[in-house]
């Protein structure tokens, strides 16, 4: 079964430092997105991307993020300069077009700044 | 402006009982709903899903949910609980009148099946 993988599993990095996480989505997906959840709160939607550009994204997705999909697989999530508060687990997911098709997550990243 | 609410978090349920965890939403015009499963160190998994058509609807693992429009809810159900189905259940829900394709998450119920 396709399925949506991440890597790393688990990255610690220092406040300030730059990071970034990579999935690659299931092949034949049409719409990439983050979410994050922080310990012991809901899932956050951070951004959504089609078409080789961004398509939605919430008040947490500011300047200090981006996104990219460098080739024909992967999509990366970059967060310029981490603060302490950006610790959580980064999942991403993709999805057909479709409104009424699910999203399937790949297993996180926990990312933790120190 | 879209919503979910899970009123329990946590909810305890003996092995082979039935079992239920409440959903509900709010949204500006017609839901798409969503039940994930997430088991320790895992990601989420999709269950089942509402769209359209019978307001009960079947998923994986013998769960289903019953949609009902009148108290906007949607609370996932199953006849007889397993020891195995202990995990963290969220329910989602999309906007079909914003044409966003984000999910909104709720706070997730943790479900414990005690033997």
């Amino acid at each position: 079964e396709p399925e949506v993988t991440q890597t790393p599993s688990h990255q610690v990095t220092q406040m300030g430092q730059e990071v970034i996480l990579r999935c690659v989505p299931i092949s034949n997906h049409l719409y990439f997105y983050w979410y994050r959840q922080i310990l012991g709160q809901k899932v956050e939607f951070l951004v959504s991307f089609y078409n080789n550009e961004i398509s939605e994204k919430s008040e947490i997705f500011d300047d200090q993020f981006s996104v990219e999909r460098p080739d024909g697989s992967n999509f990366t999530l970059k967060i310029r300069s981490t603060k302490l508060e950006d610790s959580a687990m980064y999942f991403c997911a993709s999805s057909q077009r479709q409104l009424n098709t699910e999203a399937f997550f790949g297993q996180g990243t926990r990312l933790t700044v120190v | 402006a879209q919503s979910v609410a899970q009123p329990e978090d946590q909810v305890n349920v003996a092995e082979g009982n039935p079992l239920t965890v409440k959903c509900t939403y709010s949204v500006s015009g017609n839901p798409y709903l969503f039940w994930y499963v997430q088991y320790p160190n895992r990601g989420l998994q999709f269950l089942l899903k509402y769209i359209t058509g019978d307001n009960l609807v079947k998923g994986s693992y013998g769960f289903e949910a019953e949609f009902n429009k009148s108290q906007t809810s949607f609370h996932l159900k199953k006849p007889s609980a397993l020891v195995s189905d202990s995990a963290l259940y969220f329910c989602a829900v999309r906007d079909i009148k914003t044409g966003a394709n984000n999910l909104f998450f709720g706070t997730g119920t943790r479900l414990t099946v005690i033997p």
